[in-house]
């Protein structure tokens, strides 16, 4: 069975100070890992898609890495309005599994 | 209107209520979805449409219907609901296929009293 877990379910970080969060799955045949942004309240908002291992894809401070069994989100040098909820997803035929989420605070 | 827009944003309902949940998007996509987000829990997929036809039926309880009328609408019928449907309903849109991201709406807030 499919499935999507992500690590850690909360992480706190003081502006400026780098981390990532870790999106491991497993799924036969990826057809494509995503990285979203959700804001309380809101819906979830797309930031990258990632096919094959040694794929790197980047958008401001955040950086999408996947290897054949995890992809990680580099944060660097975050600020307080990184701070969301970050969902990984896994394609499946035409579904997408998500994980949980990883519910980041940056404090200033 | 751009993207994919949902209403009402807030809905509450009691359990013996009919209320609708509406999904429209601007994005020329062919494939929409219904998931269910619940605190603490993944999101759930609830229904694919595909060029109007259901693709997916996740083990959905009937009292959630839902009706894909054109490539752009998308409702979901709610009737008899119980508390603990309450939880935030989100609409998406695609390409068909595989490897295609999905963009999201706002997500009604569905409160059932």
């Amino acid at each position: 069975e499919d499935q999507v877990t992500q690590s850690p379910e909360a992480l706190r970080l003081q502006e400026g100070e780098s981390s990532s969060l870790n999106c491991s799955y497993t799924v036969s045949g990826l057809r494509g890992l995503f990285w979203y942004r959700q804001d309380p309240g809101k819906g979830p908002e797309f930031l990258f898609t990632l096919y094959s291992a040694g794929e790197e894809k980047e958008k401001e401070r955040l950086k999408a890495t996947l290897t054949k069994k995890e992809s990680f989100l580099h944060i660097t040098a975050p600020k307080p309005e990184d701070s969301a909820t970050y969902l990984c997803a896994v394609h499946r035929g035409n579904k997408l599994v998500f994980g949980a989420g990883t519910i980041l605070r940056v404090k200033s | 209107e751009t993207g994919v827009t949902q209403t009402p944003r807030h809905l509450v309902m009691g359990m013996t209520n009919k209320k609708s949940l509406k999904c429209e998007q601007h994005l020329g996509h062919n494939a929409m979805y219904w998931y269910k987000q619940s605190a603490k829990k993944p999101l759930e997929l609830m229904f694919v449409y595909n060029f109007k036809e259901q693709t997916e039926n996740n083990s959905v309880p009937s009292r959630f219907s839902p009706e894909c009328p054109n490539s752009s609408h998308l409702f979901l019928h709610l009737h008899t609901l119980q508390p603990e449907d309450s939880a935030l309903y989100l609409c998406a849109s695609s390409t068909t296929g595989e490897g295609y991201e999905q963009y999201f709406g706002p997500g009604t807030r569905l409160t059932v009293t």
